[in-house]
């Protein structure tokens, strides 16, 4: 299947700092991305779809000053959480839609980590 | 309003004890229905998508299949290593992806 990496794999930061986090589809070229965050022992919530050269669109009670989305390539959408604090940590995880004639799927990057301090 | 409820929420099992997982769903416009297991700590890995009432899909020892209201997830003699949380996905035609919470498998050797 297709391969969607993240980086990094985990962070540790202070609270009040900014955290990039990278989303890259290594194999096929993604025009929609996705970002989720997942706390302990529950599902996947979707923060914001990512559309390439575009502004995402985030969901309800997302704020989009907090979570910066940037999709700059058909390949790379970044996170950026800015002003970090404890609340924010969660486990952070994109995902990017392979689109072909014949399927529609979406694949699933590793996850990051985040823990604030 | 679109939404995704699994059930049970978790399931312990005998090694080659078979059964299936249900997701319910409804929706103004499917897309598709996602089939995902994840590990601990780890990303979803992908394993089916469903796109039509009727659709079947194998692989190894899980059988996906989907209605107009349900998607089943049937493991057949499952192993201790098919432990994970499964999780379905609604993907729907507005381009949005909502995810049920998850049931949890265990599998006893």
């Amino acid at each position: 299947g297709a391969v969607v990496s993240q980086h990094p794999s985990w962070v540790i930061c202070k609270s009040g700092t900014s955290v990039k986090i990278e989303c890259r589809s290594l194999d096929f070229q993604a025009t929609t991305m996705f970002w989720y965050r997942q706390f302990p022992k529950q599902s996947l919530m979707l923060m914001a779809t990512s559309n390439e050269g575009s502004k995402a669109t985030y969901e309800q009670g997302v704020e989009k000053d907090k979570f910066l989305i940037n999709h700059a390539s058909l390949t790379l959408s970044t996170l950026t959480v800015t002003s970090a604090h404890p609340e924010d940590s969660s486990f952070y995880i994109c995902s990017a839609n392979l689109l072909t004639g014949t399927s529609d799927e979406q694949f699933f990057g590793p996850g990051t980590r985040l823990t604030v301090l | 309003e679109d939404q995704v409820t699994q059930s049970p929420e978790a399931l312990r099992l005998q090694e080659g004890e078979s059964s299936s997982l249900n997701c319910s769903y409804t929706v103004s416009g499917l897309r598709g229905l996602f089939w995902y297991r994840q590990d601990p700590g780890k990303g979803p890995e992908f394993l089916f998508t469903l796109y039509s009432a009727g659709e079947e899909k194998e692989k190894e020892r899980l059988k996906a299949t989907l209605t107009k209201k349900e998607s089943f997830l049937h493991i057949t003699a499952p192993k201790p290593e098919d432990s994970a949380t499964y999780l379905c996905a609604l993907y729907s035609s507005a381009s949005k992806i909502i995810f049920g919470s998850g049931t949890r498998l265990s599998i006893r050797p």
